[in-house]
């Protein structure tokens, strides 16, 4: 089956610890994205790629990181220098500018804490 | 830079009753697309309906439809004959068709479909 996979469901860690979230898609997408939810808020985008080796900031990027080197994968980096890194984090991916179909696929999510 | 705003933050209806959940937005461009996306309590989001916003018509599917008012720049979505599986949290969303493809989200709707 096709889709994205994110892991894991839930991740703890200490505050000062750097932590990667994955993210894997296997439906030949061009894009991927990386969104944090807050409760009560909607979905904020934090980093985006386009095609591999190239990524762009969205609109919180600060105290994350990203890298792209294989279509299939975007892993999320959360630093230490990320404030407030408790949230739930959703990776989803897209087609491509060329296809004309504008659908984003979301996976299931990672719940991180921060203690 | 552009904004999406829900306005009614919960929702509460009896089963097989319609409900209607509304959604404005604010752009300068004039070609766009709108989505409406579900999010249960498993947080999985899925794709309810989307409109490109160069087609008069609004969308329908199945049990759910859309009002456009590009003019008004509005997008409501309603629900008819609501079923219990229809408790979730609805975001609206916003895509520009140049440039990059980001999602701009609503701050979102809880609703409730009580028995």
């Amino acid at each position: 089956d096709g889709g994205i996979t994110q892991s894991p469901k839930y991740l703890f860690r200490k505050e000062g610890q750097n932590v990667t979230l994955s993210c894997e898609q296997n439906l030949n997408h061009d894009a991927m994205y990386w969104y944090r939810q807050d409760p009560g808020q909607g979905l904020r985008l934090i980093y985006y790629s386009q095609i591999v080796n190239d990524f762009q900031k969205g609109d919180i990027a600060e105290g994350y990181s990203v890298s792209r080197e294989k279509k299939e994968s975007f892993p999320l980096t959360v630093t230490s220098a990320q404030k407030n890194p408790t949230a739930f984090y959703l990776c989803a991916s897209s087609i491509g500018l060329l296809a004309g179909n504008y659908e984003q696929y979301f996976g299931p999510g990672t719940r991180l804490t921060v203690t | 830079a552009q904004t999406v705003t829900q306005s009614q933050p919960e929702m509460s209806v009896q089963e097989a009753e319609t409900v209607t959940l509304s959604c404005t937005y604010d752009t300068s461009e004039s070609n766009y697309y709108l989505f409406w996306y579900k999010q249960p309590p498993s947080r999985q989001m899925i794709l309810v309906i989307r409109q490109e916003a160069y087609k008069q018509q609004n969308a329908t599917e199945n049990r759910f439809s859309v009002n456009f008012q590009k003019a008004a720049k509005s997008f409501s979505l309603k629900i008819s004959d609501s079923q219990l599986g229809d408790t979730a949290m609805y975001f609206c969303a916003f895509e520009k068709v140049q440039g990059a493809q980001k999602l701009v989200f609503g701050q979102g709707t809880r609703l409730t479909i009580n028995p």
